[in-house]
């Protein structure tokens, strides 16, 4: 009965390798998140998306591309891999967008590019 | 939330006593607030959220205050226990609501046994 569940928990890969991880809640909420938490633990949005549209993209390179299926699923991919990509990233999701609900977050994928 | 520098701050505390986590944010425009608590290997997990509208809401061991003249928040933690050691992160978000919430430093809480 997993809220927000993310595959996979752990991503140990290679400089220049294609990556991806996916999300899916079974909430029924209309918005999802990705968040991505550095070694210092500060955490800050990358993307939203509201029933499957884009509506944040906060300055993240172009080589991550996030894609919404259906709006229970929101999926991460990442081309190209680099060292500082290195990070455990969140997917979370809200009842509704734009209103005073709070984020339920999954329990992280945590990627190791080497 | 604001920067505190390099490190996480870090409050250790007496299982039994309460524990005052603060934060300070930035944003005078911000409307909403939350506390999340993470534990390690986990996510974020919601405890508490207030709206600017309100200066003080409480839930079960939990009270969050609202100073929004100073732009101050805290967490207040009653009769600590072993389980409430974990990372706090204040989160805040203006104008539309949860839409981009903007996460504080985080503080390191331990509750001694």
């Amino acid at each position: 009965d997993t809220a927000v569940s993310q595959t996979p928990k752990y991503l140990v890969t290679q400089m220049g390798n294609d990556k991806s991880i996916k999300c899916e809640q079974n909430l029924g909420h209309d918005t999802m998140y990705w968040y991505k938490q550095d070694s210092k633990k500060f955490l800050k949005i990358m993307f939203s998306y509201n029933n499957k549209e884009l509506i944040i993209n906060e300055t993240v390179p172009n080589r991550f591309s996030p894609k919404s299926p259906d709006k229970a699923h929101l999926n991460l991919h990442i081309n190209s891999l680099e060292l500082g990509d290195s990070a455990v990233y969140f997917c979370a999701s809200s009842q509704v967008r734009g209103r005073y609900s709070p984020l339920h977050f999954g329990n992280g994928t945590r990627l190791t590019v080497t | 939330g604001e920067s505190v520098g390099l490190h996480l701050p870090t409050l250790s505390v007496q299982e039994g006593d309460n524990s005052i986590i603060n934060c300070a944010y930035s944003n005078s425009a911000s409307d909403y607030f939350i506390w999340y608590k993470q534990e390690s290997g986990k996510g974020p997990q919601f405890i508490i959220d207030i709206r600017s509208n309100m200066d003080k809401r409480q839930g079960q061991r939990v009270t969050v205050l609202l100073n929004k003249t100073v732009k101050h928040l805290s967490l207040q933690i009653a009769a600590t226990q072993p389980g409430d050691s974990a990372v706090y992160f204040c989160a805040e978000a203006a104008n539309f609501g949860n839409e981009k919430l903007t996460f504080g430093t985080g503080t390191r809480l331990t509750i001694i046994p």
